[in-house]
């Protein structure tokens, strides 16, 4: 049962480097979206992307982050040069069209998330 | 105004009673309505979701949709322990992706 698979699990990095998260999609997914949870505080959107494109940015911070999904493999969201404040749970989830909401049968799928520490 | 609102909790309800969860919204042109759980440290996992006014029953879930009031509900019947988690409105306000509420902490007493 190929879920929505997220790696690393947990992920340390020190401040001023990089940090890479990956998410490869529910198999027949082609729709990805990035979250971020800060703890006790709910999910924040971050991007929105299909293969080869980011259709939606618009919570995606201007500066550091970046986010591709590429024709081939995982969609990969990079922070460069971590600071503590970046500390969260980021969760990708997948759906099969870009209707999501359309009936039953497309709603988000989420990973287990990708737990980055800051130190 | 946050676009979703919910109470942080915790609600504590008693092992069987029924639990009552709400949620505001601001954006009168909102669609659907979903409602997630989420085990502490875990994703979270759909349980309901809602496009017409009226009532929607799945087991012991219920959820509730008045658009004129802005508000989305969700009751669960027979509350159990395993049912301690946080609770997690969402909605489609338009953009391509759901807006989250903060979610409210719900707790079963045994």
């Amino acid at each position: 049962n190929a879920g929505v698979m997220q790696n690393p699990r947990h992920l340390v990095r020190r401040r001023g480097q990089e940090a890479r998260l990956r998410c490869s999609p529910m198999k027949g997914h082609s729709h990805v979206y990035w979250y971020r949870q800060l703890p006790e505080e709910g999910l924040k959107f971050m991007v929105y992307l299909q293969k080869e494109n980011i259709i939606d940015e618009s919570g995606m911070p201007k500066e550091r982050f970046s986010a591709e999904f590429p024709k081939e493999g995982p969609s990969i969201l990079r922070i460069q040069q971590v600071v503590r404040g970046d500390s969260a749970a980021y969760f990708c989830a997948s759906s099969p069209g870009s209707n999501v909401f359309s009936g039953a049968d497309s709603p988000l799928h989420f990973g287990n998330g990708t737990r980055l520490t800051v130190t | 105004q946050k676009e979703v609102e919910q109470n942080s909790g915790p609600l504590s309800v008693p092992e069987g009673a029924i639990a009552s969860l709400n949620c505001t919204y601001s954006d009168r042109g909102s669609q659907s309505f979903f409602w997630y759980r989420q085990y502490s440290g875990k994703s979270p996992e759909l349980i309901m979701f809602i496009y017409s006014n009226g009532d929607k029953e799945d087991g012991r879930f219920t959820a509730q949709l008045n658009k004129a009031s802005q508000y989305v509900s969700l009751l669960i019947r027979d509350s159990q322990p395993s049912d301690s988690a946080t609770y997690l409105c969402a909605l489609n306000t338009g953009r391509r992706a759901l807006t989250f509420g903060s979610g409210t902490r719900l707790q079963v007493q045994p």
